[in-house]
Protein backbone atom coordinates (compact mmCIF):
# COMPACT_ATOMS: atom_id res chain seq x y z
CA UNK A 1 0.00 0.00 0.00
CA UNK A 2 1.47 3.23 -0.43
CA UNK A 3 1.88 5.39 2.45
CA UNK A 4 0.62 9.22 2.64
CA UNK A 5 2.37 11.74 5.10
CA UNK A 6 1.36 15.03 5.52
CA UNK A 7 3.35 18.11 7.45
CA UNK A 8 2.44 20.12 9.07
CA UNK A 9 -0.45 17.79 11.31
CA UNK A 10 -1.58 21.18 12.73
CA UNK A 11 -1.33 24.93 11.30
CA UNK A 12 -2.10 27.96 12.71
CA UNK A 13 -2.79 30.87 10.41
CA UNK A 14 -3.58 34.52 10.65
CA UNK A 15 -6.62 35.58 8.57
CA UNK A 16 -4.91 37.11 5.37
CA UNK A 17 -1.48 35.27 5.15
CA UNK A 18 -1.01 32.31 3.32
CA UNK A 19 -0.53 28.70 3.92
CA UNK A 20 1.06 25.78 2.74
CA UNK A 21 0.59 21.91 3.21
CA UNK A 22 2.82 18.90 2.33
CA UNK A 23 2.10 15.94 0.95
CA UNK A 24 4.44 13.07 0.10
CA UNK A 25 3.52 9.53 -0.76
CA UNK A 26 6.01 6.14 -0.20
CA UNK A 27 5.95 5.63 -4.32
CA UNK A 28 5.33 7.85 -7.40
CA UNK A 29 1.90 8.74 -7.97
CA UNK A 30 2.75 9.74 -11.75
CA UNK A 31 0.63 6.99 -14.06
CA UNK A 32 2.01 6.52 -17.40
CA UNK A 33 -0.92 8.80 -18.91
CA UNK A 34 1.43 11.46 -17.47
CA UNK A 35 -0.96 12.43 -14.97
CA UNK A 36 -0.02 12.36 -11.28
CA UNK A 37 -3.08 10.70 -9.39
CA UNK A 38 -3.33 12.96 -6.02
CA UNK A 39 -5.88 14.50 -4.63
CA UNK A 40 -6.77 17.26 -1.43
CA UNK A 41 -10.08 17.23 0.75
CA UNK A 42 -11.21 19.81 3.41
CA UNK A 43 -13.23 18.26 6.26
CA UNK A 44 -14.73 21.53 7.58
CA UNK A 45 -15.85 20.89 11.16
CA UNK A 46 -18.70 18.39 11.70
CA UNK A 47 -18.71 17.68 7.77
CA UNK A 48 -18.42 15.54 4.88
CA UNK A 49 -15.16 15.81 3.32
CA UNK A 50 -14.95 17.84 -0.03
CA UNK A 51 -13.07 17.40 -3.11
CA UNK A 52 -10.57 20.60 -3.40
CA UNK A 53 -7.75 19.56 -6.23
CA UNK A 54 -7.78 16.37 -8.57
CA UNK A 55 -4.52 15.19 -10.57
CA UNK A 56 -2.49 17.64 -8.62
CA UNK A 57 -2.74 20.65 -9.66
CA UNK A 58 -6.70 20.66 -10.88
CA UNK A 59 -9.22 22.80 -9.05
CA UNK A 60 -12.85 20.86 -8.29
CA UNK A 61 -15.50 23.09 -9.48
CA UNK A 62 -16.57 26.03 -7.10
CA UNK A 63 -13.27 25.97 -5.30
CA UNK A 64 -11.71 29.58 -4.92
CA UNK A 65 -8.72 30.28 -6.93
CA UNK A 66 -6.90 30.93 -3.52
CA UNK A 67 -6.12 27.35 -3.03
CA UNK A 68 -4.16 25.51 -5.64
CA UNK A 69 -2.09 22.39 -5.80
CA UNK A 70 1.77 21.70 -7.26
CA UNK A 71 3.77 18.74 -7.22
CA UNK A 72 4.53 15.19 -9.20
CA UNK A 73 6.24 12.02 -8.53
CA UNK A 74 6.29 11.44 -4.59
CA UNK A 75 6.15 15.18 -3.55
CA UNK A 76 3.41 17.32 -3.47
CA UNK A 77 1.65 21.22 -2.36
CA UNK A 78 -1.43 22.52 -1.00
CA UNK A 79 -1.54 26.45 -1.05
CA UNK A 80 -3.81 28.66 0.19
CA UNK A 81 -2.73 32.42 -1.04
CA UNK A 82 -4.67 34.32 2.20
CA UNK A 83 -6.42 32.27 4.59
CA UNK A 84 -10.08 33.25 5.42
CA UNK A 85 -11.80 32.36 8.20
CA UNK A 86 -14.05 29.43 6.56
CA UNK A 87 -10.87 27.84 5.58
CA UNK A 88 -10.66 25.70 8.67
CA UNK A 89 -10.92 22.48 9.39
CA UNK A 90 -8.67 19.04 8.58
CA UNK A 91 -7.04 18.87 5.04
CA UNK A 92 -6.37 15.47 3.73
CA UNK A 93 -4.17 14.05 0.38
CA UNK A 94 -5.18 11.02 -1.08
CA UNK A 95 -3.46 8.93 -3.44
CA UNK A 96 -5.77 7.58 -6.21
CA UNK A 97 -3.37 5.52 -8.15
CA UNK A 98 -3.89 2.32 -6.81
CA UNK A 99 -6.21 0.47 -4.71
CA UNK A 100 -6.45 1.04 -1.82
CA UNK A 101 -6.65 4.46 -2.16
CA UNK A 102 -4.86 5.69 1.00
CA UNK A 103 -5.18 9.14 3.05
CA UNK A 104 -2.82 10.92 4.70
CA UNK A 105 -3.21 11.61 8.41
CA UNK A 106 -4.05 15.34 7.41
CA UNK A 107 -3.46 18.39 8.54
CA UNK A 108 -5.55 21.00 10.78
CA UNK A 109 -5.99 24.52 10.09
CA UNK A 110 -7.03 26.63 12.42
CA UNK A 111 -7.30 30.64 12.48
CA UNK A 112 -4.92 32.27 15.27
CA UNK B 1 -27.66 18.92 -8.37
CA UNK B 2 -25.94 15.90 -7.16
CA UNK B 3 -27.33 14.11 -3.99
CA UNK B 4 -25.62 11.10 -2.01
CA UNK B 5 -27.49 9.93 1.26
CA UNK B 6 -26.68 6.98 2.57
CA UNK B 7 -28.77 5.24 5.30
CA UNK B 8 -28.72 1.20 7.38
CA UNK B 9 -26.39 2.27 10.18
CA UNK B 10 -27.16 1.57 13.45
CA UNK B 11 -25.87 -0.30 17.21
CA UNK B 12 -25.16 -3.94 16.05
CA UNK B 13 -22.97 -6.92 18.14
CA UNK B 14 -19.82 -7.71 17.13
CA UNK B 15 -19.47 -10.95 14.75
CA UNK B 16 -23.10 -9.30 13.35
CA UNK B 17 -24.11 -8.35 9.92
CA UNK B 18 -25.16 -4.65 8.65
CA UNK B 19 -26.52 -3.49 4.95
CA UNK B 20 -25.63 0.26 3.88
CA UNK B 21 -27.76 1.70 1.24
CA UNK B 22 -26.38 4.95 -0.77
CA UNK B 23 -28.79 6.70 -2.67
CA UNK B 24 -27.78 9.19 -4.98
CA UNK B 25 -29.18 11.39 -7.89
CA UNK B 26 -28.31 14.49 -9.96
CA UNK B 27 -26.41 12.87 -12.31
CA UNK B 28 -25.93 9.57 -14.68
CA UNK B 29 -25.08 7.03 -12.03
CA UNK B 30 -24.67 4.09 -14.17
CA UNK B 31 -21.42 6.08 -15.62
CA UNK B 32 -19.83 6.33 -12.82
CA UNK B 33 -17.67 4.27 -9.87
CA UNK B 34 -19.09 4.18 -6.38
CA UNK B 35 -17.37 4.44 -3.41
CA UNK B 36 -17.13 4.05 -0.09
CA UNK B 37 -15.27 5.74 2.61
CA UNK B 38 -15.16 5.73 6.69
CA UNK B 39 -13.74 7.99 9.38
CA UNK B 40 -13.64 6.06 12.84
CA UNK B 41 -14.48 8.66 16.10
CA UNK B 42 -12.15 11.62 16.13
CA UNK B 43 -9.95 9.93 13.74
CA UNK B 44 -9.08 10.08 9.78
CA UNK B 45 -10.55 9.03 6.68
CA UNK B 46 -9.87 5.67 5.12
CA UNK B 47 -11.19 4.23 1.69
CA UNK B 48 -13.29 1.04 2.12
CA UNK B 49 -14.24 0.02 -1.05
CA UNK B 50 -15.43 0.85 -4.79
CA UNK B 51 -17.37 -0.68 -7.15
CA UNK B 52 -17.34 0.13 -10.98
CA UNK B 53 -19.77 1.93 -12.88
CA UNK B 54 -21.23 -1.46 -14.64
CA UNK B 55 -20.87 -3.69 -11.19
CA UNK B 56 -18.55 -5.77 -12.23
CA UNK B 57 -15.23 -4.55 -10.66
CA UNK B 58 -14.50 -4.52 -6.60
CA UNK B 59 -11.76 -3.78 -4.80
CA UNK B 60 -11.84 -3.24 -1.06
CA UNK B 61 -9.35 -2.42 1.44
CA UNK B 62 -7.53 -5.52 3.26
CA UNK B 63 -8.61 -5.42 7.03
CA UNK B 64 -12.56 -5.75 5.10
CA UNK B 65 -11.69 -8.33 2.41
CA UNK B 66 -14.16 -11.33 2.72
CA UNK B 67 -16.14 -9.51 5.06
CA UNK B 68 -17.52 -6.88 2.99
CA UNK B 69 -19.35 -6.92 -0.34
CA UNK B 70 -20.26 -4.15 -2.37
CA UNK B 71 -23.03 -4.01 -4.85
CA UNK B 72 -25.13 -1.71 -7.25
CA UNK B 73 -28.58 -1.32 -8.65
CA UNK B 74 -28.19 1.20 -11.84
CA UNK B 75 -32.17 0.86 -12.31
CA UNK B 76 -32.62 2.11 -8.63
CA UNK B 77 -29.09 4.70 -8.31
CA UNK B 78 -28.30 2.42 -5.42
CA UNK B 79 -24.88 1.14 -3.93
CA UNK B 80 -24.96 -0.76 -1.31
CA UNK B 81 -22.77 -2.03 1.35
CA UNK B 82 -22.92 -5.31 2.87
CA UNK B 83 -20.86 -5.84 6.09
CA UNK B 84 -20.76 -9.08 7.59
CA UNK B 85 -18.59 -10.28 10.86
CA UNK B 86 -18.45 -7.00 12.27
CA UNK B 87 -15.77 -6.12 14.66
CA UNK B 88 -15.22 -3.29 17.22
CA UNK B 89 -12.69 -1.22 14.80
CA UNK B 90 -15.33 -1.24 11.89
CA UNK B 91 -16.93 1.21 13.98
CA UNK B 92 -17.17 4.69 12.60
CA UNK B 93 -19.49 6.89 10.06
CA UNK B 94 -19.62 5.41 7.10
CA UNK B 95 -19.52 7.97 3.79
CA UNK B 96 -20.79 7.03 0.23
CA UNK B 97 -19.21 9.11 -2.43
CA UNK B 98 -19.09 9.64 -6.20
CA UNK B 99 -16.19 8.93 -8.32
CA UNK B 100 -14.49 11.70 -10.16
CA UNK B 101 -13.69 11.43 -13.71
CA UNK B 102 -10.95 12.82 -12.87
CA UNK B 103 -9.41 11.01 -9.71
CA UNK B 104 -11.04 10.82 -6.26
CA UNK B 105 -14.47 11.57 -4.93
CA UNK B 106 -16.57 14.57 -5.68
CA UNK B 107 -19.27 13.78 -4.35
CA UNK B 108 -19.91 13.01 -0.58
CA UNK B 109 -23.00 11.83 1.60
CA UNK B 110 -23.56 12.91 5.14
CA UNK B 111 -22.75 9.69 6.64
CA UNK B 112 -23.98 7.01 8.07
CA UNK B 113 -22.75 5.80 11.86
CA UNK B 114 -21.87 1.99 12.14
CA UNK B 115 -21.05 1.41 16.11
CA UNK B 116 -20.15 -2.42 16.79
CA UNK B 117 -20.43 -2.91 20.67
CA UNK B 118 -21.05 -5.68 22.66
Amino acid sequence: DIVMTQSPLSLPVTPGEPASISCRSSQSLLHSDGKDYLTWYLQKPGKSPQLLIYLASTRASGVPDRFSGSGSGTVFTLKISRVEAEDVGVYYCMEGLQTPYTFGLGTKLEIK
Amino acid sequence: QVHVVESGGGVVQPGRSLRLSCVASGFDFRNYGMHWVRQAPGKGLEWVAVISSDGNKKKFVDSVDGRFTISRDNSKNIVYLHMNSLRVEDTGLYYCAKGNRGSGFDYWGQGTLVTVSS
